[in-house]
């Protein structure tokens, strides 16, 4: 159980192109999903996190206009990274959980390879 | 912000040594949790911890949760190839709202044939 499906993932596009990455949680509703950004040799930074019908908390420094998040449903939410520039190249990681009891643990998806030329 | 200090940075052993990494914070975490990434994927839980004393196994796998609530440790006996990857430890501090859980810089193992 608890399968998280990130799709797609990998993505090379042209510098200004927007790109949607998807997130969906297969067998649990995921009443919170997060968004990660992954740095080369580098720990997982958190973006942003996101509930189901309602508005994303940003971290510190990173940009909403940018990195568009929506959270329409149980299992789905999107990351849109907007008119993407080659310093947004990264590994980007989603996860979800779900609060039907407590303290349940976050489960991640495979990730997806953004690179913009 | 509140920080994870994991360690060691990386670890070169020989199959069928066992492994032991750490992390430890100034801040009360209420759960600990073990990951494993495998290069282009996504972390992978291994171990979840509840309780403060706790020790769990999973396989070779074994994990604390600190008396104190600021530590934790993961133990690999009788390490394999396929143990390399990059091991993260993760937790929600106490009373912490949103589930956030804030992770180490990694331990990435590596095995020796």
């Amino acid at each position: 159980g608890a399968v998280v499906s990130q799709h797609p993932s990998r993505v090379i596009c042209k510098s200004g192109t927007s790109v949607k990455i998807e997130c969906r949680s297969l067998d649990f509703q995921a009443t919170t999903m997060f968004w990660y950004r992954q740095f080369p040799k580098q720990s997982l930074m958190l973006m942003a996190t996101s509930n189901e019908g309602s508005k994303a908390t940003y971290e510190q420094g990173v940009e909403k206009d940018k990195f568009l998040i929506n959270h329409a449903s149980l299992t789905l939410s999107t990351l849109t990274v907007t008119s993407a520039h080659p310093e947004d190249s990264s590994f980007y990681i989603c996860s979800a959980r779900t609060e039907e009891t407590r303290n349940q643990p976050q489960h991640f998806g495979d990730g997806t390879r953004l690179s913009i030329l | 912000g509140q920080q994870l200090n994991q360690s060691p940075q990386s670890m070169f052993i020989q199959e069928g040594e066992d492994v032991s990494m750490n992390c430890t914070s100034s801040s009360i975490f209420n759960t600990w949790l073990w990951y494993k990434q495998d290069p282009g994927e996504g972390p992978v839980l291994l171990i979840a911890l509840y309780k403060a004393g706790e020790l769990t196994s999973n396989g070779r796998l074994t994990a604390q949760f600190g008396i104190t609530r600021k530590d934790s440790f993961l133990n690999i006996s009788a390490s394999i190839p396929s143990d390399v990857g990059i091991y993260f430890c993760a937790g929600p501090f106490y009373n912490t709202n949103a589930g956030k859980s804030t992770f180490g810089d990694g331990t990435t193992l590596t095995v020796k044939p």
